[in-house]
């Protein structure tokens, strides 16, 4: 089955600084990468996902970069503020399904992000 | 738009019960996903719904179940409950042929 490596655990930066996390995923037929933020108490939040046909996603301040080659992806955060404080995970699709329905995602172990002020 | 609502939010059971968790997706959304999330695991996959039928199932044992009604709402049920299952439960919702999915705020299951 398919197996997302996640790094680092944490990772902690200067408010105001970038930061970047970076995955890797095993199965070559996998073909969509979601990144979620989980803030304590809460849910996982979609932040950006990006399919294997593109390269590159930005949002705002959030991009993601895909290397199909490579097989590893990463999230990277520009001009980091303090409600960026979270843990982070990304994950990979383990199964293609024709007329419907979702996927099966497999997560990263998670990135605690830390801003210091 | 109502996000994907999860009952109960916290539940405390004893080893040996069974425990029936519920999840309402988002209107409009047919697939329901479930996921365990423990501290030493991770997130992990447990099962997918569509139309009442499971179409995708993770590496759990079958005391693990689940189902999903007419009305996209879905249940997973675990029997003879151990320690090793206290975890978040988190329901995730998805539109048709959108892999986007969508999570609740979990059911906090404790196993005494």
């Amino acid at each position: 089955g398919e197996n997302v490596e996640q790094h680092p655990s944490t990772l902690s930066v200067q408010e105001g600084d970038s930061a970047v996390i970076k995955c890797t995923y095993s199965d070559s037929a996998s073909n969509y990468f979601p990144w979620y933020k989980q803030e304590l108490g809460k849910g996982p939040q979609l932040i950006i996902d990006i399919r294997s046909n593109v390269g590159e996603k930005k949002d705002q301040r959030i991009a993601v970069t895909l290397n199909k080659t490579a097989k590893h992806f990463s999230l990277h955060i520009t001009e980091t503020q303090p409600e960026d404080s979270a843990v982070y995970f990304c994950a990979a699709s383990i199964r293609k399904y024709s007329g419907g329905g979702a996927d099966g995602l497999t997560f990263g172990k998670g990135t605690h992000l830390i801003i210091q002020p | 738009k109502a996000g994907v609502t999860q009952t109960p939010r916290y539940l405390i059971k004893t080893r040996g019960q069974q425990v029936t968790l519920s999840c309402s997706p988002i209107s409009g959304h047919r697939s329901v996903s479930w996921y365990q999330q423990t501290p030493g695991q991770g997130l992990q996959f447990l099962f997918e719904y569509f139309s009442e039928t499971q179409r995708n199932k993770g590496n759990f044992p079958g005391r693990f179940s689940g189902r999903q009604f007419s009305n996209s709402r879905s249940e997973m049920n675990v029997s003879t409950l151990e320690l090793g299952d206290s975890a978040l439960y988190l329901c995730a919702s998805s539109l048709p042929s959108e892999k986007t999915q969508y999570f609740g705020p979990g059911t906090r299951l404790t196993v005494l």
